[in-house]
């Protein structure tokens, strides 16, 4: 199985700042990965597909790129609803897999 | 607009059969992939299978001996069973719906909608 290693494990930011999220596949899977936000005791919500397409409905301040092995999720001006858990997840080969998380915390 | 919601025991004893349920609501069941996907406490998250409904599946490798997927399109529904289940397999397990590819050549495996999640409790 695809292993995905997500960094940092958790982060403090401020409302306002810049944030930025990694994921390394451990091995190439071209652009199929994707970005969901789970907050507590909710169901996660896709954000990005295809390693940069924005899902409908999600604000432009998330955006998404990379390929290969290499990927990060960028949030431009971090809002008050965008502390959370993150999560990467690959569907470029089965079994999919998901990275371990990232908690984006208040500061 | 579609909805997902799961259904069944909260509470499963040890060697025995989990048995869920996930009813779509405000769409049709017909011409998408539906998968179910786990989340122990605290812990990330984990793929378990999918289904088309056609009734085609896939299940992760590391479960497929114990689980069945299943699908009811004149109930709108899908259900999940995994047997001998142990204290390792209680969780938090959600429905939820894959994005159907833009292209031809774009590869399923995004998924768009998800259930709210029923916590399940493997104990005696």
């Amino acid at each position: 199985a695809i292993r995905i290693t997500q960094s940092p494990s958790s982060l403090s930011a401020s409302t306002g700042d810049r944030v930025t999220i990694t994921c390394r596949a451990s091995q190439g899977i071209s652009s199929y990965l994707a970005w969901y936000q789970q907050k507590p005791g909710k169901a996660p919500k896709l954000l990005i597909y295809a390693a940069s397409t924005l899902q409908s409905g999600v604000p432009s301040r998330f955006s998404g790129s990379g390929s290969g092995t290499d990927f990060t999720l960028t949030i431009s001006c971090l809002q008050s609803e965008d502390f959370a858990t993150y999560y990467c997840q690959q569907y470029y080969s089965y079994p999919w897999t998901f990275g371990q998380g990232t908690k984006v915390e208040i500061k | 607009q579609v909805q997902l919601q799961e259904s069944g025991p909260g509470l499963v004893k040890p060697s025995e059969t989990l048995s869920l349920t996930c009813t779509v609501s405000g769409g049709s069941i017909s011409s998408y992939y539906w998968s179910w996907i786990r989340q122990p406490p605290g812990k990330g998250l984990e793929w378990i299978g999918y289904i088309y409904y056609s009734g085609s599946t896939n299940y992760n490798p590391s479960l497929k001996s114990r689980v069945t997927i299943s699908v009811d399109t004149s109930k709108n529904q899908f259900s999940l069973k995994l047997s001998s289940v142990t204290a390792a397999d209680t969780a938090v397990y959600y429905c939820a719906r894959l994005k159907t590819p833009l292209t031809v050549a774009a590869r399923l495996g995004a998924f768009d909608i998800w259930g709210q999640g029923t916590m399940v409790t493997v104990s005696s």
